[in-house]
């Protein structure tokens, strides 16, 4: 089973609010990862947690912060977003860091 | 540095038509290479790899094969469907420690029936 789980599918958020992304998978994977992807771009890496820590960031603004709650579990919290943060947001992830990578469904974010 | 170039789309065949979408990298070493689909609304689905020279990657009668002497790694497909629309995205990932993907732009794949 190659699935990786996102909640919600959709979320609209003003530019005030506090919201959450959650992302989901039981395959055992030690690795996970948030990429952002605006329409007809391909994904930009965001976030890398390996084994339960942050082992990459690429530069992301401070309104966006990811946590590793435990193993299968991987949250990417939104806090005064601009417009321009609308996107799909997917998660994906791996074995290891060395192996290939398994993408969610994604969540349509939207900032107005 | 390392880089994806894949042909511009879109791509519009009829059912049955014989689909290749180009793809040519450019990297240091030797990179692990990948298709990946993903469809309309939805987020990507790793369709098939090859990890060194000469390997055939293959899934859902796609296939691609790993060329070194030309840095390619055409997606072929023999007869297409209508339910295989999607933008498909050719990627590489270096072979040593951190497998950070590198996508190319992607290509829109049309199927009319």
């Amino acid at each position: 089973d190659t699935e990786v789980t996102q909640t919600p599918k959709h979320l609209v958020m003003g530019m005030t609010n506090k919201k959450s992304l959650k992302c989901e998978q039981h395959m055992g994977h030690r690795a996970m990862y948030w990429y952002k992807q605006k329409a007809k771009k391909p994904p930009e890496l965001m976030f890398v947690y390996s084994y339960e820590k942050l082992s990459i960031n690429e530069s992301v603004p401070s309104r966006f912060s990811p946590e590793c709650p435990n193993s299968s579990l991987l949250n990417l919290h939104l806090h005064a977003l601009q417009p321009e943060d609308s996107a799909l947001y997917l998660c994906a992830s791996s074995q290891d860091v060395e192996y290939e990578q398994y993408f969610g469904p994604g969540t349509r974010l939207t900032v107005t | 540095g390392n880089s994806v170039t894949q042909m511009e789309g879109p791509v519009t065949l009829s059912e049955e038509a014989f689909l290749t979408i180009n793809c040519t990298y450019t990297a240091t070493g030797y990179p692990s290479l990948f298709w990946y689909v993903q469809y309309p609304g939805e987020g990507l689905q790793l369709l098939l790899k090859a990890t060194k020279a000469d390997d055939k990657g293959s899934n859902k009668g796609f296939e691609a094969t790993y060329r070194k002497e030309t840095t390619s790694f055409h997606l072929e497909k023999g007869s297409v469907q209508v339910s295989d629309s999607a933008v498909y995205f050719c990627a590489l990932s270096p072979n040593t420690g951190f497998q950070k993907l590198v996508f190319g732009t992607g290509t829109r794949l049309l199927v009319s029936p």
